[in-house]
């Protein structure tokens, strides 16, 4: 079956930092979309990505963040100069059609 | 007010039983509505998608949805100790390229 591949599985990093978090998305999938999730906290949407441009972005995604698909498989997010408050998984997700959306296993991220 | 509630439970149900799990919504522009499941530190995995109110019935599982009263709940048939998890609703607005608003999950465990 088909899934959303997310590297690295798990990151440390230093503040102020920058990462890059790589997804490949379902393959013929058109949306592609970054979530995140702090310990204990909801699924939080980020950023939402379709025909190479940004569709929708939350709140939280700021100039801090930036999103790319470099080629036709991967999509990536940048995290600029990372505080200790972006430590929380990080899900990929893609969808064919934007009804139905598949989620990676998440890249797991800690800022210290 | 939130604009998606979930009880957090935790639910513990011993196995064989039905299992109940609701949200409610403030947002009557919602049009979507999805069930996840997570395991710890795991990607949401997609259960059920439906976009109208009545019931839609997969395997075990029964997805409705009431847009009157803005609640939705999902059925677990014959539970079984691996249904254990935490279970997230999630709804979107309509338009292309949706972003879901997730509840904060329900934890169940299913007692062997």
């Amino acid at each position: 079956e088909p899934e959303v591949t997310q590297t690295p599985s798990h990151q440390v990093t230093q503040m102020g930092q920058e990462v890059i978090l790589r997804c490949v998305p379902i393959s013929n999938h058109l949306y592609f979309y970054w979530y995140r999730q702090i310990l204990g906290q909801k699924v939080e949407f980020l950023v939402s990505f379709y025909n190479n441009e940004i569709s929708e972005k939350s709140e939280i995604f700021d100039d801090q963040f930036s999103v790319e698909r470099p080629d036709g498989s991967n999509f990536t997010l940048k995290i600029r100069s990372t505080k200790l408050e972006d430590s929380a998984m990080y899900f990929c997700a893609s969808s064919a059609n934007g009804n139905t959306i598949y989620f990676g296993e998440g890249s797991w991220l800690t800022v210290v | 007010q939130k604009e998606v509630e979930q009880d957090p439970g935790p639910l513990s149900v011993p196995e064989g039983a039905i299992v109940s799990l609701n949200c409610t919504y403030s947002n009557s522009a919602f049009q979507y509505f999805m069930w996840y499941r997570q395991y710890s530190r795991k990607g949401p995995e997609l259960l059920m998608y439906t976009y109208s109110s009545g019931n839609k019935e997969d395997g075990r599982f029964t997805a409705q949805v009431d847009k009157s009263s803005k609640y939705i709940s999902l059925f677990i048939r014959d539970s079984q100790p691996s249904d254990s998890a935490t279970y997230l609703c999630a709804m979107s607005l309509s338009g292309s390229a949706r972003q879901l608003t997730f509840g904060s999950g329900t934890q169940l465990t299913v007692l062997p």
